[in-house]
Protein backbone atom coordinates (compact mmCIF):
# COMPACT_ATOMS: atom_id res chain seq x y z
CA UNK A 1 0.00 0.00 0.00
CA UNK A 2 1.16 3.60 0.00
CA UNK A 3 3.05 5.18 2.09
CA UNK A 4 3.17 9.02 3.53
CA UNK A 5 3.41 11.03 0.53
CA UNK A 6 4.47 14.89 0.98
CA UNK A 7 4.49 17.76 -1.33
CA UNK A 8 5.81 19.34 -2.49
CA UNK A 9 9.35 17.76 -2.31
CA UNK A 10 11.80 20.42 -2.25
CA UNK A 11 10.79 24.26 -1.88
CA UNK A 12 12.50 27.18 -2.59
CA UNK A 13 10.88 30.69 -1.97
CA UNK A 14 12.08 34.33 -0.75
CA UNK A 15 11.70 36.05 2.86
CA UNK A 16 8.95 37.19 3.73
CA UNK A 17 6.79 35.03 1.86
CA UNK A 18 4.03 32.30 2.19
CA UNK A 19 4.55 28.78 1.78
CA UNK A 20 1.95 25.82 2.13
CA UNK A 21 3.28 22.07 2.59
CA UNK A 22 1.16 19.15 2.14
CA UNK A 23 1.01 15.60 3.84
CA UNK A 24 -1.31 12.64 2.76
CA UNK A 25 -0.93 9.83 5.74
CA UNK A 26 -1.39 6.46 5.19
CA UNK A 27 -5.06 5.48 4.55
CA UNK A 28 -6.91 4.46 7.94
CA UNK A 29 -4.34 6.25 10.02
CA UNK A 30 -6.21 8.34 12.89
CA UNK A 31 -2.80 10.00 14.06
CA UNK A 32 -0.70 12.72 11.78
CA UNK A 33 2.71 14.58 13.34
CA UNK A 34 4.62 17.31 11.93
CA UNK A 35 8.05 17.61 12.48
CA UNK A 36 11.21 19.95 11.83
CA UNK A 37 14.72 18.92 11.04
CA UNK A 38 17.39 21.40 10.99
CA UNK A 39 20.89 20.32 9.20
CA UNK A 40 22.28 17.94 10.99
CA UNK A 41 19.78 18.35 13.42
CA UNK A 42 17.52 15.62 15.36
CA UNK A 43 13.79 15.87 14.40
CA UNK A 44 12.29 18.59 16.36
CA UNK A 45 8.12 18.13 17.15
CA UNK A 46 5.81 20.60 16.13
CA UNK A 47 2.27 19.48 15.73
CA UNK A 48 -0.09 16.80 16.71
CA UNK A 49 -3.43 15.78 15.14
CA UNK A 50 -5.67 12.58 16.29
CA UNK A 51 -8.87 11.90 15.31
CA UNK A 52 -11.66 14.98 15.71
CA UNK A 53 -9.68 15.98 18.90
CA UNK A 54 -8.47 19.12 19.45
CA UNK A 55 -4.36 19.20 18.33
CA UNK A 56 -1.52 19.48 20.20
CA UNK A 57 0.23 22.74 18.96
CA UNK A 58 3.05 23.05 21.57
CA UNK A 59 5.97 22.69 19.28
CA UNK A 60 5.09 25.26 16.82
CA UNK A 61 8.23 27.65 16.95
CA UNK A 62 5.89 30.76 16.38
CA UNK A 63 2.35 32.09 15.83
CA UNK A 64 3.65 32.15 11.82
CA UNK A 65 3.16 28.84 11.66
CA UNK A 66 -0.30 26.67 11.65
CA UNK A 67 -1.59 23.85 10.66
CA UNK A 68 -5.08 21.99 9.39
CA UNK A 69 -6.03 18.53 9.42
CA UNK A 70 -9.00 18.29 6.94
CA UNK A 71 -11.70 15.20 7.06
CA UNK A 72 -9.08 13.05 9.65
CA UNK A 73 -6.60 12.81 6.57
CA UNK A 74 -4.71 15.54 4.75
CA UNK A 75 -3.10 18.11 6.64
CA UNK A 76 -1.02 20.94 5.77
CA UNK A 77 1.31 23.01 7.22
CA UNK A 78 1.38 26.98 6.53
CA UNK A 79 4.17 29.44 7.33
CA UNK A 80 3.36 32.92 7.15
CA UNK A 81 5.91 35.30 6.48
CA UNK A 82 8.92 33.27 6.46
CA UNK A 83 12.46 33.83 7.95
CA UNK A 84 15.48 32.14 6.72
CA UNK A 85 15.87 30.31 9.58
CA UNK A 86 12.93 28.28 8.76
CA UNK A 87 14.61 26.53 6.21
CA UNK A 88 14.92 22.93 6.85
CA UNK A 89 13.22 20.11 6.08
CA UNK A 90 9.75 19.66 7.51
CA UNK A 91 8.79 15.89 7.93
CA UNK A 92 5.11 14.64 8.39
CA UNK A 93 4.58 10.89 9.70
CA UNK A 94 1.22 9.31 10.60
CA UNK A 95 0.60 6.00 12.59
CA UNK A 96 -2.62 3.70 13.40
CA UNK A 97 -3.38 5.23 17.01
CA UNK A 98 -2.13 6.91 19.85
CA UNK A 99 -1.04 4.52 23.00
CA UNK A 100 2.53 5.16 22.56
CA UNK A 101 3.82 1.86 21.15
CA UNK A 102 2.38 2.08 17.70
CA UNK A 103 5.34 2.49 15.14
CA UNK A 104 5.52 6.14 13.23
CA UNK A 105 5.88 5.90 9.09
CA UNK A 106 7.41 9.20 7.87
CA UNK A 107 6.96 10.70 4.54
CA UNK A 108 9.46 11.97 2.10
CA UNK A 109 9.83 15.30 3.76
CA UNK A 110 10.02 18.82 2.34
CA UNK A 111 13.05 20.61 1.95
CA UNK A 112 11.90 23.95 2.43
CA UNK A 113 14.94 26.99 1.25
CA UNK A 114 14.04 30.44 2.26
CA UNK A 115 16.71 32.92 0.51
CA UNK B 1 19.65 19.43 29.10
CA UNK B 2 18.01 17.82 26.16
CA UNK B 3 15.39 15.16 26.76
CA UNK B 4 17.22 12.73 24.82
CA UNK B 5 20.97 12.69 24.92
CA UNK B 6 23.13 10.97 22.15
CA UNK B 7 26.78 11.15 21.31
CA UNK B 8 26.58 12.34 17.55
CA UNK B 9 29.60 10.36 16.95
CA UNK B 10 30.62 9.39 14.07
CA UNK B 11 31.71 6.41 14.76
CA UNK B 12 34.17 4.93 11.96
CA UNK B 13 34.05 1.11 12.17
CA UNK B 14 35.85 -1.70 9.43
CA UNK B 15 33.45 -4.32 8.01
CA UNK B 16 32.97 -7.26 10.72
CA UNK B 17 33.04 -4.91 13.63
CA UNK B 18 30.93 -4.75 16.63
CA UNK B 19 29.44 -1.47 17.46
CA UNK B 20 27.37 -0.11 20.52
CA UNK B 21 25.73 2.64 20.75
CA UNK B 22 23.96 4.58 24.25
CA UNK B 23 21.72 6.85 24.73
CA UNK B 24 20.02 8.27 27.69
CA UNK B 25 16.55 9.66 28.55
CA UNK B 26 15.38 12.57 31.62
CA UNK B 27 11.93 11.90 32.10
CA UNK B 28 11.41 9.26 34.12
CA UNK B 29 7.59 8.55 33.33
CA UNK B 30 8.69 7.74 29.82
CA UNK B 31 7.12 4.35 28.48
CA UNK B 32 8.39 3.13 25.16
CA UNK B 33 11.36 3.37 23.44
CA UNK B 34 12.73 3.07 19.83
CA UNK B 35 15.86 3.13 17.79
CA UNK B 36 14.83 4.39 14.19
CA UNK B 37 17.58 4.78 11.22
CA UNK B 38 17.86 7.44 8.64
CA UNK B 39 19.65 7.11 5.59
CA UNK B 40 21.10 10.26 4.22
CA UNK B 41 18.56 12.69 3.27
CA UNK B 42 15.95 10.48 3.50
CA UNK B 43 13.19 9.91 6.21
CA UNK B 44 13.49 8.08 9.75
CA UNK B 45 12.33 4.34 9.47
CA UNK B 46 11.94 2.48 12.58
CA UNK B 47 14.88 0.03 13.27
CA UNK B 48 13.62 -1.58 16.45
CA UNK B 49 11.54 -0.96 19.60
CA UNK B 50 13.44 -1.60 23.00
CA UNK B 51 11.91 -3.67 25.56
CA UNK B 52 12.63 -4.10 28.93
CA UNK B 53 13.45 -7.36 29.08
CA UNK B 54 15.91 -6.75 25.97
CA UNK B 55 15.51 -8.07 22.57
CA UNK B 56 17.09 -9.20 19.48
CA UNK B 57 16.57 -8.89 15.49
CA UNK B 58 19.28 -10.64 13.70
CA UNK B 59 22.38 -8.52 14.83
CA UNK B 60 20.87 -5.78 16.35
CA UNK B 61 20.56 -5.93 20.24
CA UNK B 62 18.72 -3.78 22.04
CA UNK B 63 18.80 -3.12 26.02
CA UNK B 64 17.07 -0.60 28.02
CA UNK B 65 17.85 0.34 32.01
CA UNK B 66 14.67 1.94 33.11
CA UNK B 67 16.71 2.96 36.93
CA UNK B 68 19.77 4.48 34.95
CA UNK B 69 17.67 5.67 32.41
CA UNK B 70 19.73 4.71 29.42
CA UNK B 71 19.05 2.99 26.29
CA UNK B 72 21.67 1.19 23.87
CA UNK B 73 22.09 -0.45 20.38
CA UNK B 74 24.49 -2.71 19.67
CA UNK B 75 25.26 -4.06 16.35
CA UNK B 76 27.00 -7.47 15.90
CA UNK B 77 29.20 -8.04 12.29
CA UNK B 78 28.61 -4.51 10.78
CA UNK B 79 28.11 -3.84 6.93
CA UNK B 80 28.90 -1.49 4.76
CA UNK B 81 25.05 -0.83 4.21
CA UNK B 82 24.48 0.02 8.13
CA UNK B 83 26.26 3.22 7.37
CA UNK B 84 23.39 5.75 8.43
CA UNK B 85 22.29 7.97 11.09
CA UNK B 86 20.92 6.17 14.24
CA UNK B 87 18.10 7.75 16.42
CA UNK B 88 17.42 7.57 19.82
CA UNK B 89 13.59 7.67 20.39
CA UNK B 90 11.32 7.97 23.49
CA UNK B 91 7.65 8.27 23.89
CA UNK B 92 7.15 10.98 26.45
CA UNK B 93 4.65 10.52 29.16
CA UNK B 94 1.44 11.52 29.16
CA UNK B 95 -0.19 8.40 27.25
CA UNK B 96 -0.01 9.59 23.53
CA UNK B 97 2.30 8.68 20.89
CA UNK B 98 4.23 11.86 21.08
CA UNK B 99 7.99 10.94 20.40
CA UNK B 100 10.86 12.80 21.37
CA UNK B 101 13.95 12.19 19.12
CA UNK B 102 17.53 12.28 19.88
CA UNK B 103 19.76 14.23 17.66
CA UNK B 104 21.46 10.77 15.95
CA UNK B 105 24.64 9.22 16.02
CA UNK B 106 26.24 8.48 12.51
CA UNK B 107 28.08 5.21 12.06
CA UNK B 108 30.56 5.12 9.05
CA UNK B 109 30.91 1.42 7.76
CA UNK B 110 34.36 1.02 5.97
CA UNK B 111 35.74 -1.49 3.93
Amino acid sequence: GAGVSQSPSNKVTEKGKDVELRCDPISGHTALYWYRQSLGQGLEFLIYFQGNSAPDKSGLPSDRFSAERTGGSVSTLTIQRTQQEDSAVYLCASSLGNTGSETQYFGPGTRLLVL
Amino acid sequence: RKEVEQDPGPFNVPEGATVAFNCTYSNSASQSFFWYRQDCRKEPKLLMSVYSSGNEDGRFTAQLNRASQYISLLIRDSKLSDSATYLCVVNRAGGYNKLIFGAGTRLAVHP
